[in-house]
């Protein structure tokens, strides 16, 4: 199956910086990408859509300033945690799309970052 | 819109028990339907999928059968072992303004952490 990267796996960061996590399609060009969240013992929360070379959508109650996304290519997408704080702390995860003959295929997930704010 | 209902958990199990994890969905429409897997500290992996009425899904032994009837898409292991450990997921796609189907926005439910010991 296609594979989608994630990176870092990891990052520990103080609070007040910035944090990129970068999501990268290997073997295909994704039309679109996902950003979700997970907190502990919990579901996938969507929090945004991105599609290269336009503006990402971002669902309710998502700041989009805080949460920039950037999808500047086919294969890669960033999100941008600015200004991190404490409770931004969770597992983020991405997950890509192609899109064969006009429709969408199944998702592929990259492997998560969890981001601790210190 | 679409919403998937997930049994709850913790479930824990001995190996070689069997298996079922319930996941009933409402949604317009006969959509497809998906379970994916996670991992301890990794991201989500297709299991399996059913892409229309009464269409079973396999995969390492795990099967799900798509019920219109009861909206149901339970997922089932005759023999459970302790690398089956992980937390399960029911998803389902919503559809698109076109009346198409987008896979990569999913709507999760949950989630079902299951441990399997030796």
């Amino acid at each position: 199956g296609a594979v989608v990267s994630q990176h870092p796996s990891w990052v520990i960061c103080k609070s007040g910086t910035s944090v990129k996590i970068e999501c990268r399609s290997l073997d295909f060009q994704a039309t679109t990408m996902f950003w979700y969240r997970q907190f502990p013992k919990q579901s996938l929360m969507l929090m945004a859509t991105s599609n290269e070379g336009s503006k990402a959508t971002y669902e309710q109650g998502v700041e989009k300033d805080k949460f920039l996304i950037n999808h500047a290519s086919l294969t890669l997408s960033t999100l941008t945690v600015t200004s991190a704080h404490p409770e931004d702390s969770s597992f983020y995860i991405c997950s890509a799309t192609l899109r064969r003959t006009g429709i969408d295929t199944e998702a592929f997930f990259g492997q998560g970052t969890r981001l601790t704010v210190v | 819109g679409n919403s998937v209902t997930q049994m709850e958990g913790p479930v824990t199990l001995s190996e070689e028990a069997f298996l079922t994890i319930n996941c009933t969905y409402t949604a317009t429409g006969y959509p497809s339907l998906f379970w994916y897997v996670q991992y301890p500290g990794e991201g989500l992996q297709l299991l399996l999928k059913a892409t229309k009425a009464d269409d079973k899904g396999s995969n390492k032994g795990f099967e799900a059968t798509y019920r219109k009837e009861t909206t149901s898409f339970h997922l089932e292991k005759g023999s459970v072992q302790v690398s089956d450990s992980a937390v399960y997921f029911c998803a389902l796609p919503p559809r698109t303004r076109a009346g198409g189907t987008s896979y990569g926005k999913l709507t999760f439910g949950q989630g079902t952490i299951l441990t399997v010991h030796p």
